[in-house]
């Protein structure tokens, strides 16, 4: 079983919609949960982090956290064709330990 | 505030020669990361450096690759006899040292693209 798990996609959008990505991991210790977005030949950016369970807010991304389920996802409302890129879900334990990166969801928003 | 710096951009070497990444963190980061991302694959973490420690090389391959961190001047990956496997993208990320944080926090770098031929 893979620490961090996503579907690859791509995940197609129209612009405007919402867009709903998600990430399941394995280690029930894990402590903190990012989101990094990632354009084609570029590092990944960091997007949000979110730590407790619920849902955090920003502009127009939501990331969700549910640890009993040990799911997280990122939502992202009016997407827009920049939105356009590979979406990479991060979790690591309490402090600086390790951080553990997902395959990462390819998403296009149609214009 | 300068983020993470990486250099070179862009490396080309020969089977067998060495290559040398380096990265520079951001201001006031004390911890350094390396990963390797091959194309159409996730990030796979490499190594973990504080100034002048190596806290975590489990991704290390056991040959060839080495890291460090020197108490002056920038992070090095060093890869010895590459082969044509090595060629990837190699990130170098940096997080902020805050005894109390809870969270962990890394910045990438623009990443080194090393080809070999």
């Amino acid at each position: 079983q893979k620490e961090v798990e996503q579907n690859s996609g791509p995940l197609s959008v129209p612009e405007g919609a919402i867009a709903s990505l998600n990430c399941t991991y394995s280690d029930r210790g894990s402590q903190s949960f990012f989101w990094y977005r990632q354009y084609s030949g570029k590092s990944p950016e960091l997007i949000m982090f979110i730590y407790s369970n619920g849902d955090k807010e920003d502009g127009r991304f939501t990331a969700q956290l549910n640890k009993a389920s040990q799911y997280v996802s990122l939502l992202i409302r009016d997407s827009q064709p920049s939105d356009s890129a590979t979406y990479l879900c991060a979790v690591s334990g309490r402090g600086y330990q390790k951080v553990t990166f997902g395959i990462g969801t390819k998403l296009q928003v149609i214009p | 505030n300068a983020g993470v710096m990486q250099n070179p951009r862009h490396l080309v070497r020969r089977r067998g020669q060495e290559a040398r990444l380096r990265c520079s963190p951001m201001k006031g980061h004390s911890h350094v990361y390396w990963y390797r991302q091959l194309p159409e694959e996730g990030l796979k973490f490499m190594v973990y450096l504080q100034k002048e420690n190596i806290i975590d090389e489990s991704g290390m391959p056991k040959e060839r690759f080495s890291a460090e961190f020197p108490k002056e001047g920038p992070s090095i990956l060093r890869i010895q006899q590459v082969v044509r496997g090595d060629s990837a993208a190699y990130f170098c990320a940096s997080s902020p040292q805050n005894s109390g944080a809870s969270v962990n926090e890394q910045f990438f770098g623009p990443g080194t693209r090393l080809t070999v031929l």
